[in-house]
């Protein structure tokens, strides 16, 4: 089955302790990208990657890392996260960059930071 | 900058009834429109797009019709179901942008049978 998984989907934590967020995805997509979704803000990208080791950011980057070593994986780092970073995270990639192109998105990942 | 701006929520329909959600948009160029769907505890997943003026996206039920004179792509369905409450995404894609979607804030549809 064609899909994005994250993991994990539920994680609560607390400031400063590193974490990572996993995301990958079975389609063999060059594009991929990572958004936060907060309420009344609709979704913003944090960072995004058109192909194994090109990577930019995007609307919102700070305090985010990301890499992207492999075509399928593309992980989400936060080396010291802060409870302004709690937020629904989600994942998605689409073939290719083009403006028409659908992007399919994992189920999401709920950070707490306390 | 691209902006989209979408109809304030919550929205709260009986079943059947007729369903608009506004859309409207600033960009520059030709961008392609979308509209996502986000069910309860998933993540979004597209519902229809258009990708040059006067296009209609349809799918489900759904339709939404690309109006460049109004820079507007409003969501219509005729008959909703109480399977339909969902969170509806207005988004678009301009080619030359290095951010592929633009996301406006979501509208929230409840509806009861």
């Amino acid at each position: 089955e064609a899909q994005v998984t994250q993991n994990p989907r539920y994680l609560i934590t607390v400031t400063g302790k590193k974490l990572t967020v996993t995301c990958s995805q079975n389609m063999n997509h060059e594009y991929m990208s990572w958004y936060r979704q907060d309420p009344g803000l609709g979704l913003r990208q944090i960072y995004y990657s058109m192909n194994v080791e090109v990577t930019d950011k995007g609307d919102v980057p700070e305090g985010y890392k990301v890499s992207r070593k492999e075509k399928r994986n593309f992980p989400l780092i936060l080396e010291s996260p802060s409870p302004n970073q709690t937020s629904l995270y989600f994942c998605a990639s689409s073939p290719q960059r083009g403006a028409s192109d659908t992007q399919y998105f994992g189920p999401g990942t709920r950070l707490t930071v306390l | 900058g691209d902006s989209v701006t979408q109809m304030e929520g919550p929205v709260t329909l009986s079943e059947e009834a007729f369903l608009t959600i506004n859309c409207t948009y600033t960009a520059t160029g030709y961008p392609s429109l979308f509209w996502y769907v986000q069910y309860p505890g998933e993540g979004l997943q597209l519902l229809l797009k258009a990708t040059k003026a006067d296009d209609k996206g349809s799918n489900k039920g759904f339709e939404a019709t690309y109006r460049k004179e109004t820079t507007s792509f409003h969501l219509e369905k005729g008959s909703v179901q109480v399977s339909d409450s969902a969170v509806y995404f207005c988004a678009l894609s301009r080619s030359g942008s290095a951010r592929q979607l633009t996301f406006g804030s979501g509208t929230q549809l409840t509806v009861l049978p």
